[in-house]
């Protein structure tokens, strides 16, 4: 089975272009996440997509960061204009998703284990 | 603060050595518990779950007290291919999204 792929692997841009990265999870995987590591300090969550639609897109930075998932398959993360302050590591994970019915009836979320991808090292100059 | 801290190290051990990892989170509604490995630049991989009443994989023990909102991991009889950071994360919410410490470096030397 093939692991979760990111594109590109390394990217140094100059600051306020504008840079696209990739992400393919592993198939079947319903839920994709972005991280980030910035150097330093630690991995912080960006955004959760369940299929297309976006679960969560708390950590996401401001609105220079743009995530997408046409379809539910692949994801991208697109950063327009970038800044320095964008460098940093930045890692996709897949899981499955599995719902779980709480006491009282409301519905929960089981942590899977989520596979990351290598990531994608970006260097804003 | 952090929602997750851990003692950056690094821990310097000798091969054979057992060594003890530990972890707090702020957040009390935490739901699941991991330690993740990871390699120089390369990706987290998980290392294992763990479980309230405590787990054991081979050389690996982890343990959670939710009381003290505390999580340890203990390796035993330490090899050089355990060197690495060791990333306790936590889960909490709907969503699944892990919250990383920030990792403990761990040397292992000949």
């Amino acid at each position: 089975e093939a692991g979760v792929t990111q594109f590109p692997s390394h990217s140094v841009i100059e600051k306020g272009q504008t840079v696209t990265l990739r992400c393919d999870p592993i198939s079947g995987h319903d839920n994709l996440y972005w991280y980030r590591r910035v150097m330093g300090k630690e991995i912080k969550f960006l955004l959760h997509f369940v299929k297309e639609s976006k679960q969560d897109e708390s950590g996401m930075p401001n609105n220079r960061f743009l995530a997408e998932r046409t379809g539910g398959t692949y994801s991208t993360l697109k950063v327009q204009p970038a800044e320095l302050e964008d460098s940093g590591v930045y890692f996709c994970a897949s899981s499955h998703h599995f719902v779980t019915e709480l006491a009282g009836g409301a519905s929960g979320f089981l942590a899977y284990e989520q596979y990351f991808g290598p990531g994608t090292r970006l260097t804003v100059t | 603060r952090k929602e997750v801290e851990q003692d950056p190290g690094p821990f310097n051990v000798p091969e054979g050595a057992t060594v003890a990892f530990n972890c707090t989170y702020s957040n009390s509604a935490s739901q699941s518990f991991f330690w993740y490995r990871q390699d120089c630049r390369k990706e987290p991989k998980l290392l294992m779950s763990v479980y309230s009443s405590g787990n054991e994989d081979g050389r690996f023990t982890a343990q959670l007290n939710r009381a003290s909102q505390y999580i340890s991991l203990l390796i035993r009889d330490s090899k050089l291919s355990d060197s690495a950071t060791y990333l306790c994360v936590v889960s909490s919410g709907n969503t699944g999204k892990l919250i990383f410490g920030q990792g403990t470096t761990l040397q292992v030397k000949p």
